[in-house]
């Protein structure tokens, strides 16, 4: 059964600051793994896909990598500003299905 | 190009009624999920609908919860006499296949709440 761990599960910076949000899958077999943004209380805001042939994926100061072999993702925010204080999700598609981890709450002082 | 499409937004319920929830899938897309995200806690799926049928409801309580994706019309999601612990959101998203290498574009969930 794939589970999806998201550590840490709250992360304070001050603003400027590189920081990198961990996830880890416990099954290797999955089809891709997607980042996801979610404000209080809104809906869920897709950052960025990455299909399992792939490496990596970049959408400005954002940067994901996958390295399913070791069950195991990372999101790059680069340069941090106070608007990225959000929640992050990451989920891993198996057959159909998204798998969740709990979130990374990030917090980001100005 | 509207994207996925849920109503209502914000849904109040007294214990006992009946919650309808609402998912409109983007155009071409024929493929349905339904999670819910009770508070403090993560995402769970509930259930997949393709057109006319239920693929998998693995995830959706067996009692009082049901789903459909009728021929014509959007997705529901129905909970009948709702009680306090059904208080979440329910997101929907949709797919316009089973290529499992497909995104599931999301709507924006209903926040139901169970007084």
């Amino acid at each position: 059964k794939q589970e999806v761990t998201q550590i840490p599960a709250a992360l304070s910076v001050p603003e400027g600051e590189n920081l990198v949000l961990n996830c880890s899958f416990t099954d290797s077999a999955i089809y891709n793994l997607q980042w996801f943004r979610q404000d209080p209380g809104k809906g869920l805001t897709s950052l960025l896909l990455i299909q399992s042939s792939q490496r990596e994926q970049t959408s400005g100061r954002l940067n994901a990598s996958l390295d399913k072999s070791s069950g195991r993702s990372t999101l790059y925010i680069a340069a941090s500003q106070p608007g990225d204080s959000a929640t992050y999700l990451c989920a891993v598609k198996g057959d159909y299905q998204l798998i969740w981890g709990a979130g990374t709450k990030l917090i980001i002082k100005p | 190009n509207a994207g996925v499409m849920q109503n209502p937004r914000h849904l109040v319920r007294r214990r006992g009624q009946e919650a309808r929830l609402r998912c409109s899938p983007m155009k071409g897309h024929s493929h349905v999920y339904w999670y819910r995200q009770l508070p403090e806690e993560g995402l769970k799926f509930m259930v997949y609908l393709q057109k006319e049928n239920i693929i998998d409801e693995s995830g959706m309580p067996k009692e009082r919860f049901s789903a459909e994706f009728p021929k014509e019309g959007p997705s529901i999601l129905r909970i009948q006499q709702v009680v306090r612990g059904d208080s979440a959101a329910y997101f929907c998203a949709s797919s316009p296949n089973l290529d499992s290498t497909y995104e599931q574009y999301f709507g924006p969930g209903t926040r139901l709440t169970v007084t």
